[in-house]
């Protein structure tokens, strides 16, 4: 039972790339989420899934985007990749009970 | 106003002191409270999970909820290096898709 794992652990990005963040859960868990972390501001949502075919906007949503085709996955797509894009993402699954991936720190330059 | 509130420390303490932990919260509707534990590049974990008021307790964890005063604490006793790390105030209220608020973290060195 691996739980959350996100790939790739680390990724540097030139201004105007695209790349896709891959998030996988084994927990059959309907809701999934995706969140940055910046210092010192905690974590901001960016989307959310419940259920495969079924996305939605969170809090900080410009510049990303998803898709939900089965259960386990749930990649985030960065278009058009901008400075202000670096942080750290994580993956989780759950509902009031969330469980987190490792995380994918990513840099724009 | 941000919705939850964390004091961002840092904080250190000796090994074995207790280390108290605080998050205020501004909507009256969350009902569900959570501390994470999170460790220098990794994912945060799932410490501690509570409905509603009260105390709830794990080994040398003690997670307590005042939603009178829109409050949530949690207390480590016989603090260990182990246990340095930063920690996360999260809640939620019915209605949302389980999103979590999430307070800024405050971080935490046990010296040895």
């Amino acid at each position: 039972n691996a739980g959350v794992t996100q790939t790739p652990k680390f990724r540097i990005l030139k201004i105007g790339q695209s790349m896709t963040l891959q998030c996988t859960q084994d927990m059959n868990h309907n809701y999934m989420y995706w969140y940055r972390q910046d210092p010192g501001m905690g974590l901001k949502l960016i989307y959310y899934s419940v259920g495969a075919g079924i996305t939605d906007k969170g809090e900080v949503p410009n510049g990303y985007n998803v898709s939900r085709s089965t259960t386990e996955d749930f990649p985030l797509r960065l278009e058009l990749a901008a400075p202000s894009q670096t942080s750290v993402y994580f993956c989780a699954s759950g509902y009031n009970e969330q469980f987190f991936g490792p995380g994918t720190r990513l840099t724009v330059l | 106003q941000k919705e939850v509130e964390q004091d961002p420390g840092p904080l250190s303490v000796p090994e074995g002191a207790i280390v108290s932990l605080n998050c205020t919260y501004s909507n009256s509707a969350f009902q569900y409270f959570m501390w994470y534990r999170q460790y220098s590049r990794k994912g945060p974990e799932l410490l501690m999970y509570t409905y509603s008021s009260g105390n709830k307790e794990d080994g040398r964890f003690t997670a307590q909820v005042d939603k009178s005063s829109k409050y949530i604490s949690l207390f480590i006793r016989d603090s260990q290096p182990s246990d340095s790390a930063t920690y996360l105030c999260a809640m939620t209220r019915p209605g949302v898709s389980g999103k979590l608020s999430f307070g800024a973290g405050t971080t935490v060195t046990v010296r040895a």
